[in-house]
């Protein structure tokens, strides 16, 4: 069974600072792997997504990487600021449906002004 | 603007009472997905869709019921044998085929009196 770990599961940095988001799972064999954003009672919004032949993304300050053997993705905000502040999932899909895709239970971020 | 609206976004049922969550797209996505998120936990699987007409239970369906008439819509009905129903509760969808993106609503929470 895929469990997927976020350590740690809480992470306050002063402003500017770059940062790593990490995120571990068991099981190798991934379709691609997801990482959103969750503001506080709203909903989840997607960041970044790897697919299973990347090695990374990139969207703005946000770059993700992924290293199947390893069972590793990070997350990588750079000059981090207030607005950052918010919990970070990620989430791995197995399969090509996304009914095999496991959650993990967050970081939450706080970026001190 | 294309997207998922779940309503509503707020919502109390008294014990013993039904309520149904709405989740409605317009990114004519093909499959459709309905996840509860509890404190703590990672987001958990109670129903999918991946055509019409068509839905698979998820890792939690019991006291849940769906149903998928039209491709935008994939309504939640929350019944009374549900035990412990209040929770945040998250519509997503993505398109069949492509890079199993997935897109999430603002969420419904529901509170039981």
């Amino acid at each position: 069974k895929q469990e997927v770990t976020q350590i740690p599961a809480a992470l306050s940095v002063p402003e500017g600072e770059n940062l790593v988001l990490n995120c571990s799972f068991t099981d190798s064999a991934i379709y691609n792997l997801q990482w959103f954003r969750q503001d506080p009672g709203k909903g989840l919004t997607s960041l970044l997504l790897i697919q299973s032949s990347q090695r990374e993304q990139t969207s703005g300050r946000l770059n993700a990487s992924l290293d199947k053997s390893s069972g590793r993705s990070t997350l990588y905000i750079a000059a981090s600021q207030p607005g950052d502040s918010a919990t970070y999932l990620c989430a791995v899909i197995r399969g090509f449906g996304n009914e095999k895709l496991t959650f993990g239970t967050g970081t939450r971020l706080t970026i001190i002004p | 603007d294309g997207g998922i609206t779940q309503s509503p976004k707020y919502l109390f049922r008294k014990e013993g009472q039904n309520v149904t969550l709405s989740c409605e797209q317009n990114l004519n996505h093909d499959a459709m997905y309905w996840y509860r998120q509890d404190p703590g936990q990672g987001l958990r699987l109670i129903y999918y869709s991946q055509i019409v007409n068509d839905f698979q239970k998820g890792d939690i369906a019991e006291g849940y019921s769906v149903s998928r008439e039209k491709k935008e819509s994939f309504p939640l009905t929350v019944t009374s044998a549900q035990k412990n129903p209040t929770a945040f509760y998250l519509c997503a969808s993505t398109q069949r085929g492509n890079t199993g993106e997935l897109f999430f609503g603002e969420g419904s929470r529901l509170t039981v009196l």
